[in-house]
């Protein structure tokens, strides 16, 4: 059983379309992330969710737009996208948000590649 | 602003010798520090932690040095096993009311028989 899934796995598209990606954990947890992870390799936060609240926005484009339908899913809608926006994107969740979790369960990643 | 960083994108080593890993960092806020693994084609997953308050974390073959004065930090495997191939990044956490963790950019470990 997948801890924490997403949804493709692989995602090419052309510059200005919509796309969207899903992720499921089934671990109980009640905080959910998604990170970017660019071409320098860089990993790094977008947004964290707890409870279907939003915690953390990190200076994101608001193309970029979180949806948590329940605890266990959040998926991220993109609008208009660019070139900029090929990267890896993972989703990960952690049993909670006070105290913090350090250990965060990663999905296996959405490589978006915008042509 | 890079404030973790992993200075060695790839590091090979024979399998049974020492692995370090090592990771430097800006912020002395940080309170936590973590090493996670990652293999192609799947998500980081949490290998070992420290806390700031601390200045070494062992568990199994894998010891985690903390050097505050310094901002450094390092991950030694011994033994090394080829199943250690991987890419490990180094991240830490600064308290905050949006507590996140800042990841490195990884340094690709190769364990060669």
């Amino acid at each position: 059983d997948t801890a924490v899934s997403q949804t493709p796995k692989y995602l090419v598209t052309q510059m200005g379309n919509d796309k969207s990606i899903k992720c499921e954990q089934n671990l109980g947890h009640d905080t959910m992330y998604w990170y970017k992870q660019d071409s320098k390799k860089f990993l790094k936060i977008m947004f964290s969710y707890n409870n279907k609240e939003l915690i953390i926005n990190e200076t994101v484009p608001n193309r970029f737009s979180p949806k948590s339908p329940d605890k266990a899913h959040l998926n991220l809608h993109i609008n208009s996208l660019e070139l900029g926006d090929s990267a890896v994107y993972f989703c990960a969740s952690s049993q909670e948000w006070r105290p913090f979790s350090y250990e965060q369960y990663f999905g296996p990643g959405t490589r978006l590649t915008v042509t | 602003d890079q404030q973790v960083k992993q200075n060695s994108p790839s590091l090979s080593v024979q399998e049974g010798r020492i692995s370090i890993l090592n990771c430097d960092y800006t912020n002395s806020m940080f309170d936590y520090f973590l090493w996670y693994k990652k293999y192609p084609a799947e998500g980081p997953t949490f290998l070992i932690s420290i806390s700031s308050i601390k200045d070494k974390n062992e568990d199994g073959r894998f010891t985690v040095f903390l050097n505050k004065s310094a901002k450094h930090l390092s991950l030694h495997i011994v033994p090394s096993q080829p199943g250690d191939s991987a890419v490990y990044f180094c991240a830490a956490s600064v308290p905050s009311n949006t507590d996140k963790l800042i990841f490195g950019t990884g340094t690709r470990l190769q364990v060669f028989p």
